[in-house]
């Protein structure tokens, strides 16, 4: 079993729809969870940064963790053209960078 | 706001040709990271730095080394470039213990 399973997509939607992107993990000992987008031919944003389970809101944007299930997801609220682009989630224990796990992306397209 | 800048956005070489990729961070960060994003395989750890003159192989370090002279300055070096290190390559560095990785815009190599 891989450490961090993402599902590719790609995955289509009108705007303004509700868009729910999920990774599931293994490794019990992630404490600190990141969702990063990424836009064609750019380098990966950091879009959202939580630490152990619980929800975290910023905007149109929700990070939800459930350490039980061992399950990260990312809502999209009101989501909209610009919203395009690759999602990555990413995990690590104890200290961020140096044990970073990727997920390898979900590709989101907005249709307006 | 955290910049972290790599010197090209494009490169061609040729195969067995030296290849040196430049990145800049303005933040005086600690840690610095080389990526190489492919396809289907995500982000993997190609080297890593915790200071100045300090580097520690990630995931695929294999034909590849790194300079770490400065602290704001972590260069990725292929020796001898071959045809399988066509790929994106992705800078980031940290700063905080537990902060996000921030990414450069990422170098696209192509060797031929």
């Amino acid at each position: 079993q891989k450490e961090v399973e993402q599902d590719p997509g790609p995955l289509s939607v009108p705007e303004g729809a509700i868009v729910s992107l999920n990774c599931t993990y293994s490794n019990s000992a992630f404490q600190y969870f990141m969702w990063y987008r990424q836009y064609s031919r750019k380098g990966p944003e950091l879009l959202m940064y939580t630490y152990s389970s619980g929800n975290k809101e910023d905007g149109r944007f929700t990070a939800q963790v459930d350490k039980s299930s061992k399950y990260i997801s990312l809502f999209i609220r009101d989501s909209q053209p610009s919203d395009s682009a690759t999602y990555l989630c990413a995990m690590t224990p104890n200290q961020a960078g140096t044990a970073l796990i990727f997920g390898k992306g979900t590709t989101l397209s907005v249709s307006s | 706001d955290v910049k972290v800048t790599q010197s090209s956005r494009y490169l061609v070489k040729r195969t067995g040709e030296k290849v040196f990729l430049e990145c800049v961070q303005d933040m005086d960060h600690e840690n610095m990271f080389w990526y190489r994003q492919d396809p289907g395989l995500g982000l993997r750890l190609i080297y890593f730095s915790y200071d100045v003159k300090m580097k520690e192989k990630g995931d695929i370090p294999e034909g590849y080394s790194v300079s770490r002279e400065k602290k704001e300055r972590f260069s990725l070096i292929l020796e001898s470039a071959s045809t399988n290190q066509t790929s994106m390559y992705l800078c980031a560095s940290i700063g905080a213990p537990r902060g996000p990785l921030h990414f450069g815009n990422g170098t696209r190599l192509t060797v031929t």
